[in-house]
């Protein structure tokens, strides 16, 4: 079955700082992969998808993440954070077809002055 | 510019109450879902609605009953709540496997 795994809960970095959220999926073929925001209280918002093709994708709010095959991981960047981004992130994957979308457990993004 | 609207966003219910979830999109997609969202443990699907006039069962179906009312409405009813349905509610719609448009969410709350 298909699966995500976000092995980080909680990561903390300083405003202006890199980010990396990591994920990794188990499907045996090319998967399709999303990345989602959510603020508190809110829902989730797309940030970008992966289908096929370039391997690295942009999405909104200055967030791209690379697809590897060889390492089974779609990880999420963004070179500059700010504090807006403090939100939880989910890594997503619906490879079975669009009813079977499966959701990592979520990383959650605290940002520090 | 809705996208999905959720009714109600908080709600607090008496152990054996029932409710009905309310969700409607204006996106005109063809597939809609409710998800419960628990501390720790992610987004489970409960039930799902590939297209209009069916419904078939998500990761966490039992004490829950879905109605696809038309193609913009997708609602979830509790029967007889129990307090291990206090959780983070969310419907989604989609059109294809192009990602989802989530609501805002309701918070329920079971005594």
């Amino acid at each position: 079955a298909q699966s995500v795994t976000q092995p980080d809960i909680h990561i903390t970095v300083s405003e202006g700082a890199s980010l990396e959220l990591r994920c990794n999926y188990s499907y045996g073929a090319t998967p399709y992969l999303f990345w989602y925001v959510q603020s508190p209280g809110q829902g989730l918002q797309l940030l970008l998808k992966y289908f096929s093709g370039d391997t690295l994708v942009q999405g909104i709010k200055g967030f791209e993440a690379e697809f590897k095959r060889s390492q089974s991981s779609f990880n999420l960047r963004k070179p500059s954070v700010h504090w807006s981004d403090a939100a939880e992130y989910f890594c997503a994957t619906n490879s079975g077809g669009y009813q079977k979308v499966t959701f990592g457990t979520g990383t959650k993004l605290q940002v520090i002055p | 510019n809705a996208g999905v609207t959720q009714t109600p966003k908080f709600q607090v219910l008496k152990t054996g109450q029932s409710m009905t979830l309310q969700c409607a999109q204006d996106m005109n997609h063809n597939s809609m879902y409710w998800y419960r969202q628990d501390p720790g443990m992610g987004l489970r699907l409960i039930y799902y609605s590939a297209s209009e006039g069916t419904t078939d069962k998500g990761e966490v179906p039992n004490g829950y009953n879905v109605s696809r009312l038309n193609k913009r409405e997708f609602s979830l009813r509790l029967e007889s709540a129990a307090p291990s349905q206090t959780s983070v509610y969310f419907c989604a719609s989609s059109e294809g496997r192009l990602g989802y448009t989530f609501g805002s969410g309701t918070r329920l709350t079971v005594v």
